[in-house]
C-alpha cells in the first residue's frame, strides 16, 4: 500500500521560479525521504529528514517535516530545465522498508 | 565508492516464459537489498527485500520469487510470466542500519507479449 501521497500530481513552471511539492502520510515514521527520477531511469536520493527534524537544506533544495500534520514539503529554488523529473516522497517506519508515494511530475520550461 | 548494476536494461518475453533479473552491488558489505516494481506513472511497490544471504522477505503475493545466493547479488525470478508482470523493475541497496537512504539501479523495462 502507498502511504505517502504527493500533491500536486503534476507541476509546470518557468525556469527560475520556485517549485513546491507536498507529501502527506498516514502513520508514524522514523524518517521521510525525497527521491528524484528522470524518465526511464532509477531513483536518485535527494534528502532524508528524520522524525525529530523540522527542516533540512541541500543546495537549492529545502525540505520541511511537520509530524503533527503528517506532512512534508520539498522546495526547489531557482529551478532549471534540468530539474524536470518526477519527485517521490518515501516514508520509513521501524523497519528498513520504504513506502513510496505516487510522485509529482515537474516540468520546468526554459 | 559503491555502485549497483542491474541488467538487462530492457527485456521482451512471451507469456509463460521464465524470468531472471540480476542485480549486483559493489563497494559495500552485507547491504540490505530490495526489488521494486513501478507501473507507468506510479510510485514504487516493494516486492522483496533481503537483510542477508538466503534471507528473503516477500511483500506481496505474486508470480515472482527472489533469491540472494551471494552477499551482494540479488535475483528476481519467475517460472512462468504473466501479462500482469509487465513493468519497470528496480533494484536498490542500503546500509544495514536505520535512517539510511536507498540507492537504485537503472531498472529493467520488462514487456510481456
Amino acid at each position: 500500500s502507498q502511504q505517502g501521497e504527493e500533491d500536486p500530481q503534476a507541476l509546470s513552471i518557468q525556469e527560475g521560479e520556485n517549485a513546491t511539492m507536498n507529501c502527506s502520510y498516514k502513520t508514524s515514521i522514523n524518517n521521510l525521504q525525497w527521491y528524484r527520477q528522470n524518465s526511464g531511469r532509477g531513483l536518485v536520493h535527494l534528502i532524508l529528514i528524520r522524525s525529530n527534524e523540522r527542516e533540512k537544506h541541500s543546495g537549492r533544495l529545502r525540505v520541511t517535516l511537520d509530524t503533527s500534520k503528517k506532512s512534508s514539503s520539498l522546495l526547489i529554488t531557482a529551478s532549471r530545465a534540468a530539474d524536470t523529473a518526477s519527485y517521490f516522497c518515501a516514508t520509513a517506519g521501524s523497519s528498513y522498508k520504504l513506502i513510496f508515494g505516487s510522485g509529482t511530475r515537474l516540468l520546468v520550461r526554459p | 565508492s559503491q555502485t549497483i548494476h542491474q541488467w538487462p536494461a530492457t527485456l521482451v518475453q512471451p507469456v509463460g516464459s521464465p524470468l531472471s533479473l540480476e542485480c549486483t552491488v559493489e563497494g559495500t558489505s552485507n547491504p540490505n537489498l530490495y526489488w521494486y516494481r513501478q507501473a507507468a506513472g506510479r510510485g514504487l511497490q516493494l516486492l522483496f527485500y533481503s537483510v542477508g544471504i538466503g534471507q528473503i522477505s516477500s511483500e506481496v503475493p505474486q508470480n515472482l520469487s527472489a533469491s540472494r545466493p551471494q552477499d551482494r547479488q540479488f535475483i528476481l525470478s519467475s517460472k512462468k510470466l504473466l501479462l500482469s508482470d509487465s513493468g519497470f523493475y528496480l533494484c536498490a541497496w542500503s546500509l544495514p542500519v536505520s535512517n539510511q537512504p536507498q540507492h537504485f539501479g537503472d531498472g529493467t523495462r520488462l514487456s510481456i507479449l
